[in-house]
């Protein structure tokens, strides 16, 4: 039982790059998150899929797109990268309203 | 708009004593709360939870009070030992609306 993973852990792209990062879950959660964590704040909601086949923009979904591939998976792209994307990014799954299982990060810079 | 804050960005507290980190909600529907711990390089790892039916929850050495009156959390953990040393999250979420929403954390610092 891994949890949540997420690929990759590190990455460098430069601006106007494009990427997909991924998350996948073991646990059958059905609601799955993105969040951004910038220094001194704290997690700021990109996007979230309630259930398999929704998704729903949260507090910051600009350059950012999702897609719930299944129950288990849900991939953050974006295709134009920025230097304000520059952030750790960080998945999590939950079923109802209750704790969020997170994955381990992915850093991304863009320069 | 509605927010999850905290009081302090750092505590420092000697090995051994109780430390208390506080967090204020904003959003009076908000019906469950959490509690995070993130180590330097780590995701976010749960603490404990309650919810708005109840006023208090123990773990091991960990206790949330909940003040729905003046929309109040606290955690406390007891005996704090060097391996509590990370930054604390609240956050609060309204069931059926599927958003959790997040302070911005407190450091505590542990000193030998």
């Amino acid at each position: 039982n891994a949890g949540v993973t997420q690929t990759p852990k590190f990455q460098v792209l430069k601006t106007g790059q494009s990427m997909t990062l991924q998350c996948a879950q073991d646990m059958n959660h059905n609601s799955m998150y993105w969040y951004r964590q910038d220094p001194g704040m704290g997690l700021r909601l990109i996007y979230y899929s309630a259930s398999e086949g929704t998704t729903d923009k949260g507090e910051v979904p600009n350059g950012y797109n999702v897609s719930r591939l299944n129950k288990r998976e849900f991939s953050l792209r974006l295709e134009s990268a920025a230097p304000s994307q520059t952030s750790v990014y960080f998945c999590a799954s939950t079923q109802g309203t209750y704790e969020q299982y997170f994955g381990p990060g992915t850093r991304l810079t863009v320069t | 708009g509605e927010s999850v804050g905290l009081h302090l960005p750092t505590l420092s507290v000697q090995e051994g004593d109780n430390s208390i980190i506080n967090c204020a909600y904003s959003n009076s529907a908000s019906d469950y709360f959490i509690w995070y711990k993130q180590e330097s390089g780590k995701g976010p790892q749960f603490i404990i939870d309650i919810r708005s039916n109840m006023d208090k929850r123990q773990g091991q050495r960990v206790t949330v009070l909940l003040n729905k009156t003046v929309k109040h959390l606290s955690l406390q953990i007891a005996a704090t030992q060097p391996g509590d040393s990370a930054v604390y999250f609240c956050a609060d979420a309204n069931s059926g609306t599927y958003k959790y929403i997040f302070g911005t954390g407190t450091r505590l610092k542990v000193l030998a």
